[in-house]
């Protein structure tokens, strides 16, 4: 079964680090997103993307994050300077249509 | 506005339970999805269900069942005869018309917790 797979499983980083965070969607999903939650808390939709931009973005995904699609199949998640409020776990999704699909999850550990 | 409410924040119960998880969402859309997602001790999100807002015949999945109630904006989701690996902590979600369902707005989830 196709599934959205995400490296690294697990980051441990200093504060103030560049991070990359690698995801590869379903092969013929057209829609990416990252989604965001913070050790006990709820899943927060950070960004879509579609058709080589951005789409949607929330109030969290500021100046620090961005999203690119270096290639046909990778989708990648930066953090520019991390902070230690961005540990959390990081979930990337795709979907053709219908439902999303989301990967296993990076989990960010900022010391 | 989209919101998701889950208003148990832990249930606790023994093997061979029944248990529900109550949902209730708000949404200005007509047109919407809702989910339930599993996220087990690992960490990963496993899909579980989803709903058109259209669709309100409740949906029965072995031991699962979701029941589906528009005039109360309620999605609850019901397990029959609970399991140990049952426990997890369960996410409702909702997508609408309006972010071109491009989005799914998460509840704050209910942890289960099912005992020998």
């Amino acid at each position: 079964e196709p599934e959205v797979t995400q490296t690294p499983s697990h980051q441990v980083t200093q504060m103030g680090q560049e991070v990359i965070l690698r995801c590869v969607p379903i092969s013929n999903h057209l829609y990416f997103y990252w989604y965001r939650q913070i050790l006990g808390q709820k899943v927060e939709f950070l960004v879509s993307f579609y058709n080589n931009e951005i789409s949607e973005k929330s109030e969290i995904f500021d100046d620090q994050f961005s999203v690119e699609r270096p290639d046909g199949s990778n989708f990648t998640l930066k953090i520019r300077s991390t902070k230690l409020e961005d540990s959390a776990m990081y979930f990337c999704a795709s979907r053709e249509a219908g439902e999303l699909f989301f990967g296993e999850g990076s989990r960010l550990t900022v010391l | 506005a989209q919101k998701v409410t889950q208003a148990q924040t832990e249930i606790s119960v023994v093997e061979k339970e029944d248990v529900t998880l109550d949902c209730v969402y708000e949404t200005r859309d007509t047109t919407y999805y809702l989910f339930w997602y599993k996220q087990p001790p690992s960490g990963e999100l496993v899909f579980l269900i989803r709903r058109n807002s259209f669709d309100e015949q409740n949906e029965i999945s072995g031991r699962y069942s979701w029941n589906f109630q528009k005039s109360t904006s309620s999605f609850n989701f019901t397990i029959t005869a609970s399991q140990v690996v049952d426990s997890a902590v369960y996410f409702c979600a909702l997508s609408g018309l309006s972010s071109g369902y491009s989005t799914l707005t998460f509840g704050k989830g209910t942890m289960l917790l099912v005992s020998p």
